[in-house]
């Protein structure tokens, strides 16, 4: 089974209005991590926001949210006032605690995002 | 900052070749990680390194090589390129698993074309 899942592989947003980038994960784990990441089209993967998953407040960092839902194990990143700048792929990822099974990442297939102007 | 030094951002080579990337990083980071990047596939696993000359087999080792020396310094090799092998690369590292917190930090990826 897939561990995350990114099920928009494309969206598209209107500058100024917000968005939110959905994802699943699948994990037994009780302790895990949860991060968004973005990768514009020249290819470096930028972190942007970590949610641990005994954190009681949902993330966030400037005009990046993670909207968390334990039970539904989802943790949809919202990006508001959106910018032509955000236009990129996302990527959703997990990492589960543990000394050797916190070493590996997870990650989804990505949602490409288009603002327009 | 974490650096994370991939040692080309676009690289073309013949079928048949044996083709090294190297990956480089500053932050003295245990872990290190080598993915594929394909169009609508999202990032997948060759290899990753938890500590100086291991290594562990991620989800699609076939055809690919790995060697890790030093800790800083992490190599993917292709031992022999086929067309099949033309894709971005990507290079992580991170600390150690009992850090959750901590994200993975990329290197700017290598486009490899093999013709």
């Amino acid at each position: 089974a897939q561990k995350i899942t990114q099920t928009q592989p494309g969206m598209f947003v209107q500058e100024k209005e917000a968005v939110t980038l959905d994802c699943t994960y699948d994990t037994s784990d009780q302790s895990y991590g949860l991060f968004w990441y973005k990768q514009p089209s020249s290819g470096e993967m930028i972190f942007l926001i970590y949610q641990g998953s005994y954190d009681e407040q949902n993330a966030t960092e400037g005009r990046y949210s993670l909207n968390f839902q334990k039970a539904r194990k989802s943790a949809n990143l919202v990006i508001s006032a959106s910018q032509l700048g955000d236009s990129a792929m996302y990527f959703c990822a997990m990492r589960e605690a543990g000394i050797n099974t916190g070493n590996q990442f997870y990650f989804g297939t990505g949602t490409s995002l288009t603002v327009i102007p | 900052d974490v650096k994370v030094t991939q040692s080309s951002r676009y690289l073309v080579k013949r079928t048949g070749e044996k083709v090294f990337l190297e990956c480089v990083q500053d932050m003295d980071h245990e872990n290190m990680f080598w993915y594929r990047q394909d169009p609508g596939l999202g990032l997948r696993l060759i290899y990753f390194s938890y500590d100086v000359k291991m290594k562990e087999k991620g989800d699609i080792p076939e055809g690919y090589s790995v060697s890790r020396e030093k800790k800083e310094r992490f190599s993917l090799i292709l031992e022999s390129a086929s067309t099949n092998q033309t894709s971005m690369y990507l290079c992580a590292s991170s600390s150690p698993g009992d850090r959750l917190n901590q994200p993975q930090h990329f290197g700017d990826g290598t486009r490899l074309s093999i013709l």
